[in-house]
């Protein structure tokens, strides 16, 4: 089945530095990918959409400059968390579907927790 | 706005017990909707639904939609410690990008 690897699981940084997640598509390769983030207790809230060779499309409220996005193949979308902040702490998780698949088939990483002290 | 809404929002239950999940959606353009299960790290995938009234069966889940009233239920019997867990439900909206819009999940807690 598809698996999608996501790196790292977990990271500690100080306040003002930037942290990259990587998310990689193993066996398939995704045009687009999605950026989740979900505080404790709460559900998923889509930050971005990753579009291999384009820009990332941002949804409201998302800082593109502070969340910076960069999808080069169509195996592999980072999401780099600049100048990070304690508020910025949180777990992070990406998915991609197959290009050209259903619905069906969004996979999920196993998510990054970040924490910024 | 398009919205996905759970409920309960928790539910503590003991071994054996049947639990019913809801999830009611008001999307635009709606072509189905998902079922994931939580643990601790990413969502695993359930079900998806996509026409009212059929229900979708895995060993003791089973799902079904109702595209009328716009919700859908996720039940569990007989349940194990092993199905603690947050259940999300999602639907893909935007057009063409396809992306989920969750809803708030339901933390389900089965004790011995």
């Amino acid at each position: 089945g598809a698996v999608v690897s996501q790196h790292p699981s977990r990271v500690i940084c100080k306040s003002g530095t930037s942290v990259k997640i990587e998310c990689r598509s193993l066996d398939f390769q995704a045009t687009t990918m999605f950026w989740y983030r979900q505080f404790p207790k709460q559900s998923l809230m889509l930050m971005a959409t990753s579009n291999e060779g384009s820009k990332a499309t941002y949804e409201q409220g998302v800082e593109k400059d502070k969340f910076l996005i960069n999808h080069a193949s169509l195996t592999l979308s980072t999401l780099t968390v600049t100048s990070a902040h304690p508020e910025d702490s949180s777990f992070y998780i990406c998915s991609a579907r197959p290009t050209g698949g259903s619905f069906y088939g969004y996979t999920f990483g196993s998510g990054t927790r970040l924490t910024v002290v | 706005e398009d919205k996905v809404v759970q409920s309960p929002l928790s539910l503590v239950v003991h071994e054996g017990d049947t639990v019913t999940l809801n999830c009611s959606y008001e999307v635009t353009n709606f072509r189905s909707l998902l079922w994931y299960k939580q643990e601790k790290k990413a969502p695993t995938f359930l079900f998806m639904l996509t026409s009212s009234g059929i229900e979708k069966k895995s060993g003791r889940l089973s799902s079904i939609l109702d595209k009328k009233e716009l919700f859908s239920i996720l039940n569990i019997t007989a349940t194990q410690t092993g199905d603690s867990a947050v259940y999300l439900c999602a639907a893909p909206y935007g057009g063409a990008t396809n992306k989920l819009i969750f809803g708030t999940g339901t933390l389900l807690a089965v004790q011995p």
